[in-house]
């Protein structure tokens, strides 16, 4: 069964560092995503992503924050200067069409330190 | 999006059919009603979606009042497998439309 594929699982980064989230959407999907999940704390969106460029961003997306598709299978987030408050499992989802499920990845943890 | 409520936990016995309401009263016309549950800190998982008519599939029944302002999702014979926090979320059919997680129903399947 198809799926979404996200490296690394875990990764920690000093406070200040740039750090990239990978995320492999299941082939043929159209819309991807980006969610966030703070230790103990809800599900977050954070930014969602259609023929390539950004449809919606949340607050939480500001200028550290970045989304990339560089090439045909590839969904990026980049975080520029990374904050102790950015430690948090960061979620990316990829959904076929409009009116879909998305389907989620399992996630990578960021710890910065 | 509309706001949903759903009660914080439930419990279920394994073997049971376990029945998950959930209320959003203030769901407009063209808002889906979407459930997900999250197994301990794991990704989302996406169960069931519908508008107005009842769904069915492999993991569960999907039951939506008339007036579209409450739902049930029913487990039909639940597993220990099934403890999860599950996720009632209405979503807007529109472009990039995000799903807005809120606090979530923990079930807890017991043997």
């Amino acid at each position: 069964e198809p799926e979404v594929t996200q490296t690394p699982s875990h990764q920690v980064t000093q406070m200040g560092q740039e750090v990239i989230l990978r995320c492999v959407p299941i082939s043929n999907h159209l819309y991807f995503y980006w969610y966030r999940q703070i230790l103990g704390q809800k599900v977050e969106f954070l930014v969602s992503f259609y023929n390539n460029e950004i449809s919606e961003k949340s607050e939480i997306f500001d200028d550290q924050f970045s989304v990339e598709r560089p090439d045909g299978s590839n969904f990026t987030l980049k975080i520029r200067s990374t904050k102790l408050e950015d430690s948090a499992m960061y979620f990316c989802a990829s959904q076929l069409l409009l009116y879909t499920e998305a389907f989620f990845g399992q996630g990578t943890r960021l710890t910065v330190v | 999006d509309a706001k949903t409520t759903q009660p914080t936990s439930m419990d279920c016995a394994e073997g049971r059919a376990a029945n998950l309401p959930c209320n959003h009263s203030t769901i407009s016309g063209n808002e889906y009603v979407y459930w997900y549950r999250q197994i301990h800190s794991q990704g989302p998982q996406y169960i069931i979606h519908g508008l107005k008519n009842n769904e069915t599939n492999e993991m569960a029944s999907l039951i939506i009042t008339e007036d579209r302002k409450s739902s049930t999702l029913i487990l039909p014979h639940a597993t220990l497998r099934d403890t999860a926090v599950y996720y009632c979320i209405g979503r807007r059919g529109t472009s990039g439309s995000r799903l807005t997680f809120g606090e979530g129903t923990q079930l807890t399947v017991n043997p």
